[in-house]
């Protein structure tokens, strides 16, 4: 069954505005990660974060982890026309082994310039 | 270099025909994975593979075969496809560390078409 569900599943913001999804999970995870998917394209990783931290940053982009609430969200600051992407949250499995990450529905955001 | 290369890019097919999809990785990673991703753009494991050994098999029909000569290589194998087989298939590959996970590699999908 799916793992990960990302919230809004669209949407559609102007270049310059800053962008949230969230994710949320069923089960105890070891780790969340955000992958990006450009049209036609395959995933392509973001960022990790561990279920020990609160929260990461990697240059523009800001994840929050909540292990009690089982959601994260995925902040994208500044947003440009070419971060028009489905955006995918990843859960790897408690126990420390990715043998099986877990994809959520994914959220489709538009950056309009 | 592209680490993790599938062939082909575009398949189109009949039913009934037997087909394959070829992944290599050139990242040195133990783990490899096939995932399947449908028109909703749901992606679902399929198979998962550690050291040519088969981990996962996520209740996927007998018609679909993975094989992996070597740690650098997992193929998929599908016989008498159906139209509901139309899909884009990834494959991916990471290195698996019990204590530290990594991030997962994927190829640029193979776009499966069954009439």
């Amino acid at each position: 069954s799916q793992q990960g569900e990302e919230d809004p599943q669209a949407l559609s913001i102007q270049e310059g505005e800053n962008a949230t999804m969230n994710c949320s999970y069923k089960t105890s995870i070891n780790n969340l990660q955000w992958y990006r998917q450009n049209s036609g394209r395959g995933l392509v990783h973001l960022i990790l974060i561990r279920s020990n931290e609160r929260e990461k940053h990697s240059g523009r982009l800001r994840v929050t982890l909540d292990t009690s609430k089982k959601s994260s969200s995925l902040l994208i600051t500044a947003s440009r026309a070419a971060d028009t992407a489905s955006y995918f949250c990843a859960t790897g499995p408690s126990g420390g082994s990715n043998y099986k990450l877990t994809f959520g529905k994914g959220t489709l955001l538009t950056v309009n310039p | 270099d592209t680490a993790v290369s599938q062939t082909p890019k575009y398949l189109v097919t009949q039913m009934g025909n037997d087909k394959s999809i070829k992944c290599e990785q050139n990242l040195g990673h133990d783990t490899m994975y096939w995932y399947k991703q449908d028109s909703k753009k749901f992606l679902k494991i399929m198979f998962s593979y550690n050291n040519k050994e088969l981990i996962i098999n996520e209740t996927v029909p007998n018609r679909f075969s993975p094989k992996s000569p070597d740690k650098a290589h997992l193929n998929l194998h599908i016989n008498s496809l159906e139209l509901g087989d139309s899909a884009v298939y990834f494959c991916a590959s990471s290195r698996l560390r019990t204590e530290l996970n990594t991030e997962a590699f994927f190829g640029q999908g193979t776009r499966l078409t069954v009439v």
